[in-house]
């Protein structure tokens, strides 16, 4: 997989923005950028993925680099509810997805 | 069923007996992964299936750990001799295409614990 790095950690405030940033500068022309979160105690929710252009879903934005080599993702009025750890991974096609520590984001009231 | 089935959803059992964990992937769905996830630390690939290719046992953490998938299906991870440290919750996920915009979808995973 593509290596990517994230913040270990992010507080934000209830009703604001969330961005969480990920660097994934070794990505190669076909490989997607998937972010996927994980609130405690649950199995890891898929949130959004996208490949060149920004992508919008009900759940978040994911705003990628001209030159892919970074990302984010966007949580446009964050609630408690989003409080969760987020991960981001670029796997390479035909192999495995591999978790790394992610972003534990804290949405604060 | 509409998603990924794991059972049992908990299993207690004590050491250094085997234990067999089951995942039911979604229809059509010919990856296959097993993850692990101990208290309070992140998700630790063990193994994945795709298709008929052969396994990718990269994280496989010793040789009493081992996974099968029948008829591109079904999919069962044996412990064999189970140990404290194996104490975890194992979450499988199933994807109908990797890497190239396929999502995983993940069962609620299998909470083991070994006395």
């Amino acid at each position: 997989d593509a290596k990517t790095t994230q913040p270990p950690s992010m507080d934000c405030a209830e009703g604001r923005a969330a961005n969480l940033p990920c660097n994934h500068s070794t990505i190669s022309g076909n490989e997607y950028v998937y972010w996927y979160r994980q609130i405690h105690s649950q199995g890891p929710q898929y949130i959004i993925h996208g490949l060149k252009n920004n992508e919008t879903n009900e759940m978040a934005s994911l705003i990628i680099t001209e030159d892919r080599k970074s990302s984010t993702l966007i949580l446009p009025h964050a609630t408690l509810r989003d409080t969760a750890v987020y991960y981001c991974i670029v796997p390479n096609y035909g192999q495995n997805f591999v978790f790394g520590p992610g972003t534990r984001l804290s949405v604060l009231p | 069923g509409a998603g990924v089935s794991q059972s049992p959803s908990n299993k207690v059992t004590e050491k250094g007996k085997d234990v067999e964990l089951r995942c039911d992937p979604i229809s059509g769905h010919t990856a296959l992964y097993w993850y692990r996830q101990s208290l309070g630390q992140g998700l630790e690939f063990l193994i994945y299936f795709q298709g008929n290719s052969a396994p990718d046992k990269s994280g496989l953490p010793s040789d009493r750990f081992s996974a099968e998938r029948t008829g591109g299906s079904v999919s069962t991870l044996t412990i064999q001799r189970t140990q404290q440290e194996d104490s975890a919750v194992y979450l499988c996920a199933s994807s109908s295409q990797t890497g190239r915009g396929g999502e995983l979808f993940f069962g609620e995973g299998s909470r083991l614990t070994v006395l």
